[in-house]
């Protein structure tokens, strides 16, 4: 079945450096979300890429979708204490609505 | 509106019983998922329904595990019998349409003992 992994699984950073992480899909996606998870909490939206080579941002976080849509990264810049959290990419193969979850990358932001 | 609505929030029982999960997803929302969350596999799509059709149960993982949706705005999921390797996170998604984003309730934490 569909698999999607995520690299690096852990990534400490300090304060104000920047961050990525990397998510590959075994199949090609018809789309790619991407969701933050907070200690504790449940997986919060943040956005949607649908179009291949799709480059989206939100203040100091970039999306972007590869050519291929089997790949996506999400890179931070200048990270805060508030971007703690696990980050998880999530993928729709074919024409279905099964949302398949990466395997995630945990964030920890130290002062 | 308050959000997708799950209970129990956290769930202990012996081995052998039965538990029922229970996911109350936004009003007019035509997608419901159940997903498992553990440390070992992550976030684990089990079932989804459309329109309270179940489309997708292949991630169930055995006959132990059975979901329904009875009405747009009620669904269950239930373990019997239960077992400690069941123990996890178990959050319920909806989504209004296919193709967009998915809210996800608070979660029931189950552990099995």
């Amino acid at each position: 079945g569909q698999q999607v992994m995520q690299i690096p699984q852990y990534q400490h950073v300090q304060e104000g450096e920047d961050f990525t992480t990397y998510c590959n899909s075994s199949t090609t996606l018809s789309n790619i979300q991407w969701y933050k998870q907070r200690p504790g909490g449940h997986p919060v939206f943040l956005i949607q890429l649908v179009k291949s080579g799709e480059v989206k941002k939100q203040k100091r976080l970039t999306f972007q979708f590869g050519e291929a849509k089997k790949n996506s990264s999400l890179h931070i810049t200048a990270t805060q204490t508030t971007d703690v959290g696990t980050y998880f990419c999530a993928g729709r193969a074919g024409g279905g609505n099964k949302l398949t979850f990466g395997t995630g990358t945990q964030l920890k932001v130290e002062l | 509106d308050a959000g997708v609505i799950q209970s129990p929030r956290h769930e202990v029982t012996e081995m052998g019983q039965e538990v029922t999960l229970r996911c109350k997803p936004i009003s007019g929302h035509d997608y419901l998922f159940w997903y498992r969350q553990t440390m070992m596999r992550g976030l684990e799509l089990l079932i989804y329904f459309n329109n309270n059709v179940p489309i997708d149960d292949s991630g169930m993982p055995e006959d132990r595990f059975s979901a329904k949706m009875p009405n747009a705005s009620f669904s269950t999921l239930k373990i019997q019998p239960s077992e400690p390797r069941d123990s996890a996170v178990y959050f319920c998604a909806s989504s209004l349409v296919s193709n967009t984003e998915a809210f996800f309730g608070q979660g029931t934490r189950l552990t099995v003992v």
